[in-house]
């Protein structure tokens, strides 16, 4: 039973690198959803879609790209890292925008130096 | 005022004792009213989901909603080492997601 698998766990990135955190469930939701999650701040969602090829943002969308080719993948794109970025993140699924049985993934810690 | 606040202690008790958590919120349009236990390291996992106000029961765990005074609780009897986590409270409605800050749970052996 995977649920909702993010990779990769632990990632160090250099000020201005690019990278893509990836997320795939296997319970054929429709809503899948970012987040991340700082020291006070609680959770705050950075980009959502409502399913395959509907996308949109968040709370904190500056920074970061999404795209929703399948039903199962929804990644996540830092196009120029910045240390601001540093966090940890989260994906998110559920059957339904509505839904109440959120998923989460086991999260992605990002470290930009 | 937040949309929801609650405390993100933390909070330490000797095991066996009563956890009592509690969240408060201002949007009128939340109707679903959800406890997230997380573990250090690891992703928040649904714990209860309640509808209405009233109390709801799983195991050592009660959830309990006053729609009135946009108040809900958690209360964790007989609490063990391994309910040691943060607690995120969250609730649902007009298609709108918001979550507490979490509220860290230590119970000493």
């Amino acid at each position: 039973n995977a649920g909702v698998t993010q990779t990769p766990k632990f990632q160090v990135l250099k000020t201005g690198q690019s990278m893509t955190l990836q997320c795939a469930q296997d319970m054929n939701h429709e809503y899948m959803s970012w987040y991340r999650q700082d020291p006070g701040m609680g959770l705050r969602l950075i980009h959502y879609s409502v399913g395959a090829g509907i996308t949109d943002q968040g709370e904190v969308p500056n920074g970061y790209n999404v795209s929703r080719s399948t039903t199962e993948d929804f990644p996540l794109r830092l196009l120029s890292a910045a240390p601001s970025q540093t966090s940890v993140y989260f994906c998110a699924s559920s059957p339904s925008a509505g839904g109440n049985t959120i998923y989460f993934g086991e999260g992605s810690w990002l470290t930009v130096v | 005022q937040k949309e929801v606040e609650q405390d993100p202690g933390p909070l330490s008790v000797p095991e066996g004792a009563i956890v009592s958590l509690n969240c408060t919120y201002s949007n009128s349009a939340f109707q679903y009213f959800m406890w997230y236990r997380q573990y250090s390291r690891k992703g928040p996992e649904l714990l209860m989901y309640t509808y209405s106000s009233g109390n709801k029961e799983d195991g050592r765990f009660t959830a309990q909603v006053d729609k009135s005074s946009k108040y809900i609780s958690l209360f964790i009897r007989d609490s063990q080492p391994s309910d040691s986590a943060t607690y995120l409270c969250a609730m649902r409605g007009n298609n709108r997601l918001a979550f507490g800050k979490g509220n860290q749970v230590v119970v000493i052996p």
